[in-house]
């Protein structure tokens, strides 16, 4: 069984606090890794599909990183803003699936 | 949103009832794929669907079925429902198979309550 981890389960940040979350995963036989964003009632949305190690990809304000060979994935928000409250998730792809993590949950108080 | 859409909603059945959930893929995409989602965790792997034929599963028994039609919609069919199918069932669609290079486009979701 391949584990995907994500940590923290969740955090609150002020406006304006830049943070960052990780995602862990066994490094053996690695593909892609899979960042998705999801608001609350609505669906998930992909981020950043990353395959090599090294990968920086940056969306606006959200950036990630990616260590193939230690098996994990940082995703970056810049100031964060009240609209980026969400459950960041990411997925290790496997064989013919997405292996998810339980998430991060984001809030941002103004 | 991403074109994807599922129906119903929400839905109550019994124990013991049988589901039939709904996925429409986004335009000109041929693989569907189903996730259940039980409160905590994160989405778990059904099983896919490309091009009509079931293109890989996860751990869920033989009462999960599931069917993609030649528009490459896709059905979810669950035969006697247990209270730990209660979940938030997504289905994704994408273009190709599997998902390593190509980001899945979600649904938002039918949210199954078993009573």
């Amino acid at each position: 069984i391949l584990n995907v981890e994500q940590s923290p389960q969740s955090l609150h940040v002020q406006e304006g606090d830049s943070t960052n979350f990780t995602c862990s995963f066994p490094s053996s036989n690695f593909y892609a890794l899979h960042w998705y964003r999801w608001e609350t009632a609505k669906s998930p949305e992909a981020l950043f599909v990353m395959t090599l190690n090294g990968d920086e990809k940056k969306k606006g304000r959200i950036s990630a990183t990616l260590n193939t060979k230690e098996g994990y994935s940082y995703l970056y928000i810049k100031g964060s803003q009240p609209e980026d409250s969400a459950t960041y998730l990411c997925a290790r792809y496997n064989t013919d699936k997405l292996i998810f993590g339980t998430g991060t949950r984001l809030q941002v108080f103004p | 949103e991403t074109g994807v859409t599922q129906s119903p909603t929400h839905l109550i059945k019994t124990r013991g009832q049988q589901v039939t959930l709904r996925c429409s893929s986004q335009s000109g995409h041929n693989t569907v794929s189903w996730y259940q989602q039980a409160l905590g965790q994160g989405p778990q792997f059904i099983f896919q669907y490309y091009r009509e034929e079931e293109n890989g599963r996860g751990n869920f028994p033989p009462r999960f079925s599931g069917l993609q039609f030649p528009n490459y919609s896709s059905e979810l069919n669950v035969n006697a429902l247990e209270l730990d199918d209660s979940a938030l069932y997504l289905c994704a669609s994408s273009l190709g198979q599997g998902n390593m290079y190509t980001e899945a486009f979600f649904g938002q979701g039918t949210r199954l309550t078993v009573v």
